[in-house]
């Protein structure tokens, strides 16, 4: 049984460039959590998707969208990047509940912005 | 809104010692759940143990128990009998119910250091 997996596994890119990181959930789960980690803090929530729609946003601008596919999986788009976009990205995937049970994570997508 | 704080940001032990990490958190939600989550140098963070906010019995999982405190808004972890593989960043979390899902908000982590 897979579980959740990121690609790419790290990025470079030059400031204001775009770029796309993808996402693809543990098997049988239907939502799609984005969080971004700077170095040494904990992970921000970005947004959620579940059946195709962003549910829940968290305070990041709009050059931040995402995109749910109909197989569940996720892309995270950010736009005109910045340095300061420079982070872990991180997926999380779960099932649309009430919040009772655990989100499981991918590896990551190391952003560096330059 | 919602906020978790860890105040210790790196702890470092012997082998064998037992390890106590803090979390205190605020939320004005009556039901929560609350998470700890491991993070090795590769990344994934790691689910370790979930704790609904009607539920403040503390318990045992194997090398791992936790003290949810109510009262006090705190939910502390700790890890019995240390091993080197324990060497991680640790970090505390906090999720509403209802339509919120399973959205988390982190605390900024506890780094554990484990020597030999």
């Amino acid at each position: 049984d897979a579980g959740v997996t990121q690609s790419p596994t790290h990025l470079i890119k030059t400031r204001g460039q775009q770029v796309t990181l993808r996402c693809s959930p543990k098997s049988g789960h239907d939502t799609v959590s984005w969080y971004q980690q700077a170095l040494g803090q904990g992970p921000q929530f970005i947004f959620q998707y579940y059946e195709e729609e962003e549910r829940q946003r968290g305070n990041f601008p709009d050059r931040f969208s995402g995109h749910q596919f109909p197989n569940y999986s996720s892309e995270l788009n950010v736009n005109a990047l910045l340095l300061g976009d420079s982070a872990l990205y991180l997926c999380a995937s779960s099932f649309f509940t009430l919040g009772n049970t655990e989100a499981f994570f991918g590896q990551g997508t190391r952003l560096t912005v330059v | 809104a919602q906020k978790v704080t860890q105040a210790q940001t790196e702890i470092s032990v012997v082998e064998k010692e037992d390890v106590t990490l803090d979390c205190v958190y605020e939320t004005r939600d009556t039901t929560y759940y609350l998470f700890w989550y491991k993070q090795p140098p590769s990344g994934e963070l790691v689910f370790l143990i979930r704790r609904n906010s009607f539920d403040e019995q503390n318990e045992i999982s194997g090398r791992y128990s936790w003290n949810f405190q109510k009262s006090t808004s705190s939910f502390n972890f700790t890890i019995t009998a240390s091993q080197v593989v324990d060497s991680a960043v640790y970090f505390c979390a906090l999720s509403e119910a209802g339509a919120a899902g399973n959205k988390l908000t982190f605390g900024g982590g506890t780094r554990v250091l484990v020597k030999p």
